[in-house]
């Protein structure tokens, strides 16, 4: 399996919801990322994860609260959004955490808050 | 941190033409510099990539060149097909923190048959 696969591909929520967006890859990547693409943008890293562990976030808020349950899977837990939160959700994996190593994208969970 | 510039942020060329797609980058501690295409509604995928000890690197009527100096590198697409219209992001490694990529604001390319 050389693919990056995610779950739901279209979401729509209201600000009071609680909705989860689930990546899976199993090429045995150890690095995992989250990214938010607005339109006619490019996307913008939100959380890298490394050998499960989360390395880096972007200052993004506490309303995306992001888990790595196993080395294959990353979900993007979301709660009380707001309607600019709409967006492209975009995961990634690469093989490990190095400098250089290819990203693989999946096709992305498009969002709409309402 | 780093900041990636890409121009233009439109392109419109005949097919048959080349195509050019120029970046430049702030951090000059940047090695890695990856090209994406992005199809309408599709996921971004690599077409090319370019390590900081290479200047130049080709994969058939892709090719990109990396001027250190000037911290600018820049895709050229050659022999243009209708298929080769999308969106075209560019990207430098951002800082010695991972594999953390900075993306340029990207291109439309237009290809007209």
């Amino acid at each position: 399996d050389t693919e990056v696969t995610q779950t739901p591909k279209h979401l729509v929520m209201g600000m009071t919801n609680k909705k989860s967006l689930k990546c899976e890859q199993h090429m045995g990547h150890r690095a995992m990322y989250w990214y938010k693409q607005k339109a006619k943008k490019p996307p913008e890293l939100m959380f890298v994860y490394s050998y499960e562990k989360l390395s880096i976030n972007e200052s993004v808020p506490s309303r995306f609260s992001p888990e790595c349950p196993n080395s294959s899977l990353l979900n993007l837990h979301l709660h009380a959004l707001q309607p600019e939160d709409s967006a492209l959700y975009l995961c990634a994996s690469s093989q490990g955490p190095l400098v250089g190593e290819t990203q693989y994208f999946g096709p992305g969970t498009r969002l709409l808050v309402l | 941190g780093e900041n990636v510039e890409q121009h233009p942020s439109t392109l419109s060329v005949q097919e048959g033409d080349s195509a050019v797609i120029k970046c430049t980058y702030s951090d000059s501690a940047s090695n890695y510099f990856p090209w994406y295409k992005q199809e309408l509604g599709k996921r971004p995928q690599l077409i090319i990539d370019i390590r900081s000890n290479v200047g130049e690197k080709k994969d058939q009527r892709i090719a990109v060149t990396l001027n250190k100096t000037a911290k600018h590198f820049s895709l050229h697409i050659t022999e243009t097909q209708p298929e080769d219209s999308a969106v075209y992001f560019c990207a430098a490694r951002k800082d010695n923190a991972g594999n953390m990529l900075t993306f340029g604001g990207g291109t439309r390319l237009m290809v007209k048959p």
